[in-house]
């Protein structure tokens, strides 16, 4: 079966602009979590969203939002881009919150903020 | 506030020996805990779980072992192949929790 499809792999941005990623998970996975990669703060939970829900966020700038689809197919924004928000940005999807052996991840979008 | 703590961020071990990582956390509510393996520029993979109601769970060439009163858990892999280079990540989840808590992550480097 399909894994989880995060869109675009790559994106340049100017400091300042918004930007937009894409996830998409595997059938019928209801759990959409975010998690960001920097080398400096490691893997952080960004939010996770159950059935077009935010149930969970971590402590981020409100900067950054998303949100999820009927379909769970999920997106996170990130508006007015500093240059400290270049990272890997992950998508993990999950059957549900509590099915604790279904975190899959995607490959990930690498944002580079210039 | 790190929660979770991987205290070698790097690891050299032979092929055929024995790859120990490990990790603390401070955190007494996590109650199940997962090992994932990353490559660079791609999402984590799963590899073994733990319940903090077991103190050991074994999938083929890789054992977690929980010692709950102390806060540790430990990845063992054996033999350690090539292959197993890579960041490995503990990540706890909290009771009925929907977030994982990654560790800072170990890079094992398996030499021939």
């Amino acid at each position: 079966k399909a894994g989880v499809t995060q869109t675009p792999r790559y994106l340049i941005k100017t400091r300042g602009q918004q930007v937009t990623l894409s996830c998409s998970p595997i059938s019928g996975h209801r759990s959409v979590s975010w998690y960001q990669q920097t080398p400096g703060q490691g893997l952080q939970f960004l939010f996770e969203y159950f059935s077009e829900t935010q149930r969970n966020k971590g402590n981020f700038p409100g900067r950054f939002s998303g949100r999820q689809f009927s379909n769970s197919r999920s997106e996170m924004n990130v508006s007015t881009l500093e240059l400290g928000d270049s990272a890997l940005y992950l998508c993990a999807s999950s059957l549900n919150a509590v099915d604790n052996y279904g975190y899959t991840f995607g490959s990930g979008t690498r944002l580079t903020v210039v | 506030d790190q929660q979770v703590k991987q205290n070698s961020p790097s690891l050299s071990v032979q092929e055929g020996r024995i790859s120990i990582l490990n990790c603390d956390y401070t955190n007494s509510m996590f109650d199940y805990f997962l090992w994932y393996k990353k490559y660079p520029a791609e999402g984590p993979t799963f590899l073994i779980s733990i319940s903090s109601i077991k103190d050991k769970n074994e999938d083929g060439r890789f054992t977690v072992f929980l010692n709950k009163s102390a806060k540790h858990l430990s990845l063992h892999i054996v033999p350690s192949q090539p292959g197993d280079s890579a960041v490995y990540f503990c990540a706890p989840l909290e009771g009925g929790g929907n977030k994982l808590t990654f560790g800072t992550g170990t890079q094992l480097k398996v030499e021939l």
